[in-house]
């Protein structure tokens, strides 16, 4: 099975900021890695796909890149309402797999 | 536009059977591969089975496999999660999922709770 590792596990950040999130796969998943964004109450929200597609209607403030192992998204400049927790996601093989999630969190 | 509405949660003992529905509409149902996923309370999200568009094949988590049965009636535009043997850590809020073009999630529902609880 494939194991995802996401880092930071907490980022404090300001408004404003360039924050990278970083997503690591056990073994290569090629370019099939999803990112959501998931707010408090909420249920998670498409950002990006294959790795560095982003989903129609997400701003361009948001990015993602990698392949093989090795994933980052990154905000260009932190909005407030940026502040909430991510995850990636494979799906290049089964089981599919989440990371654990970051939490972006206001400094 | 796309809705996915859960239903079929509650309160279940150890050991108990459960039944989820997702009422799919606003997209071509019959095309497209779905997911669950569940999330425990202040947890990460989990995956746990999908199914593809025409019902073929079905692939599972390993926390459930045995346990659990992902199916759908294309003619209802209902997705279902046939839970059996609970235990307390499947205790979560558990999403319906559509997939995009391919299987990443494009869009969830609001989810239905599921508390597993003698």
């Amino acid at each position: 099975d494939i194991q995802m590792t996401q880092s930071p596990s907490t980022l404090s950040a300001s408004v404003g900021d360039r924050v990278t999130i970083t997503c690591r796969a056990s073994q290569t998943i090629h370019s099939w890695l999803a990112w959501y964004q998931q707010k408090p109450g909420k249920a998670p929200h498409l950002l990006i796909y294959k790795a560095s597609t982003i989903e129609s209607g997400v701003p361009s403030r948001f990015s993602g890149s990698g392949s093989g192992t090795e994933f980052t998204l990154t905000i260009s400049s932190l909005q407030p309402d940026d502040f909430a927790t991510y995850y990636c996601q494979q799906y290049s093989s089964y089981p599919y797999s989440f990371g654990q999630g970051t939490k972006l969190e206001s400094k | 536009q796309v809705q996915l509405v859960e239903s079929g949660g509650g309160v279940v003992q150890p050991g108990g059977s459960l039944r989820l529905s997702c009422a799919a509409s606003g997209f071509a149902f019959s095309s497209r591969a779905m997911h669950w996923v569940r999330q425990a309370p202040g947890k990460g999200l989990e995956w746990l089975a999908f199914i593809r568009s025409d019902g073929s094949r079905q692939y599972y988590a390993n926390s459930v496999t045995g346990r659990f049965t992902i199916s759908r009636d294309n003619s209802k535009n209902t997705l279902y999660l046939q839970m059996t043997t609970l235990r307390a850590e499947d205790t979560a809020l558990y999403y319906c999922a559509k997939c995009g073009t391919t299987p990443y999630v494009d869009s969830w529902g609001r989810g239905t709770l599921v508390t597993v609880s003698s």
